[in-house]
């Protein structure tokens, strides 16, 4: 399985703060995915790169931003946390497109 | 728009027994499936995949039957064990898209 380190694990915060999750991978995967998960939505795509500086959206970006500077990190950033953001996230990773993708421990945020 | 449903919500299946997951899609262009199982507090792990030139594939307990014509697809677990109790998502993409699309999950419990 692909070293995939989240962080922080859990963290509660005020309304209209900005929030920034992080996804770390040791295995040199290519893909990355961040991912949120409610319940009777399952998991929604929110953003995901395909490269260093390359990422595209989701199906659930709007409030949401996103950058990878180096292959192993991918940022998750709530630009001002809003109480339908809390969630829990998953970041996830791929080799190759069309592969199944790992997923790291998940990150709950509760906004306030 | 839902593109991969998981009508079941949840089910039970005593142990030793067959459980069978279902799962529907919506769009034509997806031609690789994936089963991924999630316990609490946990990120979703890699169970079993498909491609859409397969309408089988196995793996120990595990298999994966595809109806492309229904677009419809199913994971058979067999015999059942406790450790099997889960969440189960289905997930799919089209070939040359990062993207996987989850279903909304079942929660499978095992009776002993």
């Amino acid at each position: 399985d692909a070293g995939i380190t989240q962080s922080p694990r859990h963290k509660v915060t005020e309304t209209g703060t900005p929030v920034t999750l992080r996804c770390h991978q040791t295995e040199n995967h290519r893909y990355m995915y961040w991912y949120r998960q409610d319940p009777g939505h399952g998991l929604r795509l929110i953003h995901y790169s395909y490269g260093v500086k390359d990422t595209d959206k989701g199906e659930v970006s709007d409030g949401y931003s996103v950058s990878r500077s180096k292959t192993e990190d991918f940022l998750l950033t709530l630009e001002s946390a809003t109480s339908s953001q809390t969630s829990v996230y998953f970041c996830a990773t791929a080799k190759e497109a069309n592969t199944e993708a790992f997923f790291g421990q998940g990150t709950r945020l509760t906004v306030v | 728009d839902q593109q991969v449903k998981q009508n079941s919500p949840s089910l039970s299946v005593q142990e030793g027994r067959i459980s069978i997951l279902n799962c529907d899609y919506t769009n034509s262009m997806f031609d690789y499936f994936l089963w991924y199982k999630k316990y609490p507090a946990e990120g979703p792990t890699f169970l079993i995949s498909i491609s859409s030139i397969k309408d089988k594939n196995e793996d120990g307990r595990f298999t994966v039957f595809l109806n492309k014509s229904a677009k419809h697809l199913s994971l058979h677990i067999v015999p059942s064990q406790p450790g099997d109790s889960a969440v189960y998502f289905c997930a799919a993409s089209v070939h040359g898209n990062e993207k996987l699309t989850f279903g909304t999950g079942t929660r499978l419990t095992i009776i002993p």
